[in-house]
């Protein structure tokens, strides 16, 4: 079974410029969460789509944004791009809503979007 | 807020030796993860800890989880080369929004 894919892999931005990640979770996933990691403040929940509906959502500014397809597909935007941006960010996908009910425990994790804001 | 805390940060250790990384975290989890990351990887899942007591075992790593003590360590034995990495903790508060720990990058020498 294909494992969860992003896109772009690498991508290099201008400070102000807006970005869109992609993320296609494992077939038959709902849920698709996305995370920051950088070296500073290291893996940061940012937010989690289930069923096309913002479920839950970390403490980041509302210049990020997100939104889920009804195949599960997400998307994540960041507008006006700051140099604290630069990270790599990870999408994860599980069965069901969330990790702490008793229908999906575990999430999967992408290979990730490396973006560089210079 | 829950947080997570791993120790130690960075740990160099001989082939063949055993140790232990440890995570506490400081309010209620309902579960507990690891995770390994080669560097510019993504997250490999290793084990899900789901209730007090458990204990899971995989080739040389093994992790267990005290609820009471608020704490879950990753033991490795007789290291090996290929388990250089950087381990991560992560603890799920009721909130459900995975707290990660800030990592313990192993480094693994003949």
């Amino acid at each position: 079974k294909a494992g969860v894919t992003q896109t772009p892999r690498y991508l290099i931005k201008t400070r102000g410029q807006q970005v869109t990640l992609s993320c296609s979770p494992i077939s038959g996933h709902r849920s698709v969460s996305w995370y920051q990691q950088t070296p500073g403040q290291g893996l940061q929940f940012l937010f989690e789509y289930f069923s096309e509906t913002q479920r839950n959502k970390g403490n980041f500014p509302g210049r990020f944004s997100g939104r889920q397809f009804s195949n599960s597909r997400s998307e994540m935007n960041v507008s006006t791009l700051e140099l604290g941006d630069s990270a790599l960010y990870l999408c994860a996908s599980s069965l069901g809503p969330g990790l702490a009910g008793g229908l999906a425990y575990e999430q999967y994790f992408g290979p990730g979007t490396r973006l560089t804001v210079t | 807020e829950l947080k997570v805390e791993q120790n130690p940060l960075f740990l160099s250790m001989q082939e063949g030796k055993n140790y232990t990384i440890y995570c506490n975290y400081s309010t209620t989890s309902d579960r507990l993860y690891w995770y390994r990351q080669d560097p510019g990887k993504s997250l490999e899942s290793l084990f899900v800890l789901l209730s007090n007591g458990a204990v899971k075992q995989e080739g040389r790593l093994m992790a267990s989880l005290d609820t009471k003590a608020r704490l879950s360590t990753l033991h490795i034995t007789a290291a090996v080369h290929d388990l250089s990495a950087t381990y991560f903790c992560a603890a799920l508060p009721p909130t459900d929004k995975l707290i990660f720990g800030t990592g313990t990058r192993l480094q693994v020498f003949p």
